[in-house]
């Protein structure tokens, strides 16, 4: 059974920092991963999707690498910001459909 | 383009009522899932339709239920509510048939059990 983690849980960090997620799967066999940010009471806004045969995708101060080998991906943000601050999940698609097995996700604090 | 929409975003019922919350995928989206929110577990898959087919259902009971409809529209409903489905229920769709998709949400439903 795929199971989905992130480290770490909770983070705060002053403005302007690099910050590095992490997402851990327990089964190599995926499809892709996608990652998402959520802010209070709101709903998912998709950041990017990695497909199996790829190594990273980037977007704008936001760069994703994935090793499937190792069961392990990481989300990079660059000089932080405060509008920044949200949760963080990772979800991983096992097969040929749309179902999402999601981590239990970073909450990122960005302080001024 | 408008993005996933789902009604209501908020929504009181009692114990023992039923419920059926509605989602509008993006235009030209054909596949539709849901997803349940709580604090202790997290996002849980519910089911996904893909041209009005239930394609994939997750481990919830038979209270929880979909359909599509030929607009791609869908909608869920939970019977005999408990207090254990308040949450936040998300609704996403992608345009493609396998998988390998971007998939988007919508805000949400939240509905409260009191």
């Amino acid at each position: 059974k795929q199971e989905v983690t992130q480290i770490p849980a909770a983070l705060s960090v002053p403005e302007g920092e690099n910050l590095v997620l992490n997402c851990s799967f327990t089964d190599s066999a995926i499809y892709n991963l996608q990652w998402f940010r959520q802010d209070p009471g709101k709903g998912l806004t998709s950041l990017l999707l990695i497909q199996s045969s790829q190594r990273e995708q980037t977007s704008g101060r936001l760069n994703a690498s994935l090793d499937k080998s190792s069961g392990r991906s990481t989300l990079y943000i660059a000089a932080s910001q405060p509008g920044d601050s949200a949760t963080y999940l990772c979800a991983v698609r096992t097969g040929h459909t749309d179902k999402l097995i999601f981590g239990t996700g970073t909450r990122l604090q960005v302080f001024p | 383009k408008a993005g996933v929409t789902q009604t209501p975003r908020y929504l009181i019922k009692t114990r023992g009522q039923q419920v059926t919350l509605s989602c509008s995928p993006i235009s030209g989206h054909r596949s539709v899932s849901w997803y349940q929110q709580t604090p202790g577990q997290g996002l849980q898959f519910l089911f996904e339709y893909f041209s009005e087919t239930q394609r994939n259902k997750g481990n919830f009971p038979g209270r929880f239920s979909g359909r599509q409809f030929s607009n791609s529209r869908s909608e869920m409903n939970v019977s005999t509510l408990e207090l254990g489905d308040s949450a936040l229920y998300l609704c996403a769709s992608s345009g493609g048939t396998g998988g390998g998709n971007t998939i988007y949400f919508g805000e949400g439903s939240w509905l409260t059990v009191v």
